[in-house]
């Protein structure tokens, strides 16, 4: 079975740091695509990054600079460093494994954590 | 960056009746290569993760009940609830997976008349 699970989320200044964390089962985040999606309160979907098989990184402009994400392959874990925090950085940030099918590329989200929430506040 | 534009922002429909939403981008998601356009929906209840119910603009997910279908290619995109019924009260996001940044709908909120 297909697990994803996130931990880091916390209340931090504006300006700091945080690193979260996705530990994943039921499959090797190595050979996979793997996102992050942020949704602030009350608000739509936002996403953020992804990590392809091959080990190339894309990012929204709103994050680019500032978040990277990351893989450990012997934890199966994937990360989010998250940088130079803002107000509005303030959310639930999901983690999620894309499906893709070979030949034919992605079809979406097939599996999602149940997020942690990240507070940036003074 | 494809700017995706959903209508209506929410919706009340009556049980049994149709719900149609739409999402618009603002570029082609049509790859000709395979005739496929990278448009995916997802259905998120409260306190949950979204589900992805439609990708490919028409491909069911399985497991996911015959009552949602999808539609459209290019740019032009529906989602068709046939019969609504009250466990399908959620917010449903369309996404393109056409080109980074993979962007979201700003969601459609889906209510019981």
């Amino acid at each position: 079975e297909v697990q994803l699970v996130e931990t880091g989320g916390d209340l931090i200044q504006p300006g700091g740091s945080l690193r979260l964390s996705c530990a994943a089962s039921g499959f090797s985040v190595s050979h996979d695509y793997m996102s992050w999606v942020r949704q602030a309160p009350g608000k739509g979907l936002e996403w953020i990054s992804v990590i392809f098989g091959g080990g190339r990184t894309y990012y929204a402009d709103s994050v680019k600079g500032r978040f990277t994400i990351s893989r450990d392959n012997s934890n199966n874990t994937l990360y989010l460093q998250m940088n130079s925090l803002r107000a509005d950085d303030t959310a639930v940030y999901y983690c999620a494994r894309e499906g893709t099918i070979v030949g034919a590329g992605f079809r979406g989200v097939e599996s999602w954590g149940q997020g942690t929430l990240v507070t940036v506040s003074s | 960056d494809i700017v995706m534009t959903q209508s209506p922002d929410s919706l009340a429909v009556s049980l049994g009746e149709r719900a149609t939403i739409n999402c618009k981008s603002s570029q082609s998601v049509l790859y000709d290569s395979n005739n496929k356009s990278y448009l995916t929906w997802y259905q998120q209840k409260p306190r949950q993760p979204p589900k992805m119910i439609i990708y490919w603009a028409s491909t069911r997910e399985s497991g996911v009940p015959g009552r949602f279908s999808g539609s459209g290619s290019g740019t032009d995109f529906t989602l068709t609830i046939s019969s609504l019924q009250a466990e399908d009260v959620a917010v449903y996001y369309c996404q393109q997976y056409y080109n980074v940044p993979y962007t979201f709908g700003q969601g459609t909120k889906l209510e019981i008349k």
